[in-house]
């Protein structure tokens, strides 16, 4: 399979905790995006990368989320100190470059904040 | 920022019969306008999409249209059938970023055999 694979698809944990998921885009696409989904609402964007330089960021995105994508390749998505508003499924999807490109998603990792 | 809203929240159609769903968007300098099919506990698809200098694209029985005047555009599925039951999401391009995408808030699409 050769489509945008995220990792892991589940995590619980307890409030307070870092949480650390992980992106795989698909191999030929430059370009990689974040975002978040909470039930019975579409996706929400976080922040989007063009190889390894992170270019945008929602103003969803507090001082408690980083991400990464060290070589331009797979990414990273890092949550500390987690509350239960954390609690949702986050998405990455990728797409090639030049202007706007179809958007391909990954099955999600979904965070569950006990 | 850009604000896209969808309608119908559900949409019930008997199999066979037509399905339109319908977004409007809020900021004019959006190009880029796909369209996700999402099946409980699965990723987003994208089926369709379309930009601002095309009025209709078609894909079989999938057609999406735009109109940029009053900044609207629709989905409409044609001869539907129970596997196209899903959620369905309308997306637009942020103004001044080709790559953010904002959604919609889907609309729960059921069809009845």
């Amino acid at each position: 399979d050769t489509g945008v694979s995220q990792d892991p698809r589940h995590k619980i944990t307890k409030r307070g905790q870092n949480v650390t998921f992980r992106c795989d885009p698909i191999s030929e696409h430059n370009r990689l995006y974040w975002y978040r989904q909470t039930l019975g609402q579409g996706p929400e964007f976080l922040t989007y990368f063009q190889n390894e330089a992170q270019l945008e960021k929602s103003r969803l995105l507090s001082d408690r989320f980083s991400a990464e994508r060290p070589k331009g390749s797979f990414s990273t998505l890092e949550i500390q100190r987690t509350e239960q508003g954390d609690s949702a499924m986050y998405l990455c999807a990728s797409s090639p470059g030049g202007g706007s490109q179809p958007q391909h998603f990954g099955d999600g990792t979904r965070l569950s904040i006990l | 920022g850009e604000n896209v809203e969808q309608h119908p929240s559900t949409l019930s159609v008997q199999e066979g019969d037509s399905a339109v769903i319908k977004c409007t968007y809020s900021d004019s300098a959006s190009n880029y306008f796909p369209w996700y099919k999402q099946e409980l506990g699965k990723r987003p698809q994208l089926i369709i999409d379309i930009r601002s200098n095309v009025g209709e694209k078609k894909d079989q029985r999938i057609a999406v249209t735009l109109n940029k005047t009053a900044k609207h555009f629709s989905l409409h599925i044609t001869e539907t059938q129970p596997e196209d039951s899903a959620v369905y999401f309308c997306a637009a391009n942020r103004a001044g970023s080709a790559r953010q995408l904002t959604f919609g808030s889907g609309t729960q699409l059921t069809v009845l055999p």
